[in-house]
């Protein structure tokens, strides 16, 4: 199956800095990527949908001011979370769709602690 | 809107045994895809088989097997032979024709292999 991979795997930040995760899909264009957020033992929260080249659009209840969603290519998006407070600490995975858009591919995810 | 039940939060089961996890889904949609995803402890999501709704034959992959009842919006799996690296979350998920590859999940159920 198709590729993708995140950076980091984990992060640790200090509160009221900012932290840059990637998404990269590896032997696939990917058309649409998204972003999950997971608390523990709970299902995956979409927080916003990317497309190449647009603006992503944004989950009810999501800050589009704090979590900066950048789809600048087919095989790259990048989350970065502006000005983190220790209740941003999650999971964050990222997850990617070809032009066939039958299916999502996902990356491992990344563990951001901000103390 | 679409609606994804797993009503089963946790299960066990004996290793080498049968166990089957449920989901059920509300949808006025005609065409769509459902799956199956596994997220064992370390986090990444595993697809484990998928399903689309125009195909009536039940999607198997190896031990892994589904029980689609369109009419009844259910879609069940079946884990044989139970293996310990079974263990992990089972995340059920449906994707609308036309959205883009957008999921969405359930709450996800917990299933524990025990030797």
């Amino acid at each position: 199956g198709a590729v993708v991979s995140q950076h980091p795997s984990w992060v640790i930040c200090k509160s009221g800095t900012s932290v840059k995760i990637e998404c990269r899909s590896l032997d696939f264009q990917a058309t649409t990527m998204f972003w999950y957020r997971q608390f523990p033992k709970q299902s995956l929260m979409l927080m916003a949908t990317s497309n190449e080249g647009s603006k992503a659009t944004y989950e009810q209840g999501v800050e589009k001011d704090k979590f900066l969603i950048n789809h600048a290519s087919l095989t790259l998006s990048t989350l970065t979370v502006t000005s983190a407070h220790p209740e941003d600490s999650s999971f964050y995975i990222c997850s990617a769709s070809g032009h066939l858009y039958n299916e999502q591919f996902f990356g491992p995810g990344t563990r951001l602690t901000v103390l | 809107a679409q609606t994804v039940t797993q009503s089963q939060p946790e299960m066990s089961v004996q290793e080498a045994e049968t166990v089957t996890l449920s989901c059920t889904y509300d949808t006025s949609e005609s065409n769509y895809y459902l799956f199956w995803y596994k997220q064992p402890p370390s986090r990444q999501m595993i697809l484990v088989i998928r399903q689309e709704a125009y195909k009536q034959q039940n999607a198997t992959e190896n031990r892994f097997s589904v029980n689609f009842q369109k009419a009844a919006k259910s879609f069940s799996l079946k884990i044989s032979d139970s293996q310990l690296g079974d263990t992990a979350m089972y995340f059920c998920a449906f994707m609308r024709e036309g959205s883009q590859g957008n999921l969405i999940f359930g709450k996800g159920t917990k299933l524990s292999v025990k030797p």
